[in-house]
């Protein structure tokens, strides 16, 4: 199995540019997150999905946007990138319950010049 | 507001150590609580977990022990090894709530030979 997999592994943006994160799945997980990990910090929640069609805003939404069209995907979308967006991105997935397990993608790192 | 708080890091110790990582929660319902690693360069992946008051999680000699009196769900180990270096993270889920997997900061560990 694939698990939970993310592209690009890196990436370099201009200020103003604007990209898609890649994130799939094959493990049929309803649960699917967007979290940013800024250099010596914790992980903070960007977005996330409990089921195809629905999403919800995390703790730090603004200028990024998401969609979720089927199961498997949950691309994330930076418009407009600016500095402040330079990061690396983790995907995750799990499935309901509260107790059960979220697995990670490998993560993608982005910096914006 | 869910939220998790982690010991300050970096922590740094000398292989076969005793290591102690403190987290505390404060969580508007009944949470599951994890322990998740990140290796360096890699994303995170599930140590231990208790998804009830005195369940102990244990998993590749650490344990954490969920104490709902105390809010707190610190974690042990007797003796590290180099391998165990990393970034370790707490983290806790509302059962049958938002299902937003909720994150510390992060502790480094860093274990000398």
């Amino acid at each position: 199995n694939a698990g939970v997999t993310q592209t690009p592994k890196f990436r370099i943006l201009k200020i103003g540019q604007s990209m898609t994160l890649q994130c799939t799945q094959d493990m049929n997980h309803n649960y699917m997150y967007w979290y940013r990990q800024d250099p010596g910090m914790g992980l903070k929640l960007i977005y996330y999905s409990v089921g195809a069609g629905i999403t919800d805003k995390g703790e730090v939404p603004n200028g990024y946007n998401v969609s979720r069209s089927t199961t498997e995907d949950f691309p994330l979308r930076l418009e407009l990138a600016a500095p402040s967006q330079t990061s690396v991105y983790f995907c995750a997935s799990s499935i309901p319950g509260g107790g059960t397990e979220a697995f990670f993608g490998q993560g993608t790192r982005l910096t914006v010049v | 507001g869910d939220s998790v708080t982690q010991m300050e890091g970096p922590v740094t110790l000398s292989e076969e150590a005793f290591l102690t990582i403190n987290c505390t929660y404060t969580a508007t319902g009944y949470p599951s609580l994890f322990w998740y690693v990140q290796y360096p360069g890699e994303g995170l992946q599930l140590l231990l977990k208790a998804t009830k008051a005195d369940d102990k999680g244990s998993n590749k000699g650490f344990e954490a022990t969920y104490r709902k009196e105390t809010t707190s769900f610190h974690l042990e180990k007797g003796s590290v090894q180099v391998s165990d270096s990393a970034v370790y993270f707490c983290a806790l889920i509302l059962q049958g709530g938002s299902e937003k997997l909720v994150f510390g900061k992060g502790t480094k560990l860093t274990v000398n030979p």
